[in-house]
């Protein structure tokens, strides 16, 4: 299994750019990343998967270097709406017998 | 659509009471899957199905059974409860898994206390 690091916590203040960074230094070939949102008493939620380089969605940009052996999640202007924990996984590819294993993810604090 | 949905939302058994939790999804999803997450934790896998009729173990299957007989529907099995596991337990779907497949939408939760 691909293990992910990622910080426990982080703070941030509404209007900011946040980046959360994770490490997965046993990534696999053509494994993908990918990122879950969780609220409070709810279900994860899926944010934004990619493989490398950038991708970038209406919530969110993933950044991935060349060597995948980490990734950033940047939320953009943050509000205190985006309070939750966020998981960086790695995601087997299709055919795969592996499955998601989820961390403990990063709680991200807006603060007003 | 009602994605993902879970019956009860709450429960609480006695120790040695058993009981079943249902899942359904009606995007027409071929992965479902079950996991548990405990305070402060992230979620286990307790087990999946990759299509209707099969299942499999995940890291935490102990405890527990599952059965997939309608593709719509993915049920867990507890046969004899144990305050262990009192927890939230989540259901998911994903349309395959993994790839660019792999996006699981969620349930919102069941959450049962072991007494």
């Amino acid at each position: 299994l691909a293990k992910t690091t990622q910080p426990i916590s982080m703070d941030s203040y509404e209007g900011q750019e946040v980046n959360i960074t994770c490490s997965h230094n046993n990534i696999a070939t053509n494994d993908y990343i990918t990122w879950y949102q969780q609220f409070p008493s709810q279900g994860p939620r899926f944010i934004i998967q990619g493989y490398k380089t950038k991708v970038t969605n209406e919530v969110a940009s993933l950044f991935i270097p060349a060597d995948r052996k980490s990734s950033t999640l940047s939320l953009p202007r943050v509000s205190l709406s985006d309070t939750a924990v966020y998981y960086c996984l790695v995601a087997p590819p299709e055919g795969s017998a592996r499955q998601l294993t989820f961390g403990s993810g990063t709680q991200l604090t807006v603060l007003p | 659509n009602a994605g993902v949905t879970q019956t009860p939302k709450f429960r609480v058994l006695k120790t040695g009471q058993s009981m079943t939790l249902l899942c359904a999804q009606d995007m027409n999803h071929e992965y479902m899957y079950w996991y548990r997450q405990d305070p402060g934790m992230g979620l286990r896998l307790i087990h999946y199905s990759v299509g209707e009729g099969t299942t499999a173990k995940g890291e935490v299957p102990d405890g527990y059974n599952v059965s997939r007989l309608k593709k719509q529907n993915f049920l867990l099995g507890l046969e004899s409860a144990a305050p262990s596991q009192t927890s939230v337990y989540f259901c998911a779907s994903s349309r395959g898994g993994g790839g660019s497949y792999n996006e699981q939408f969620f349930g919102p939760g069941t959450r049962l206390t072991v007494l």
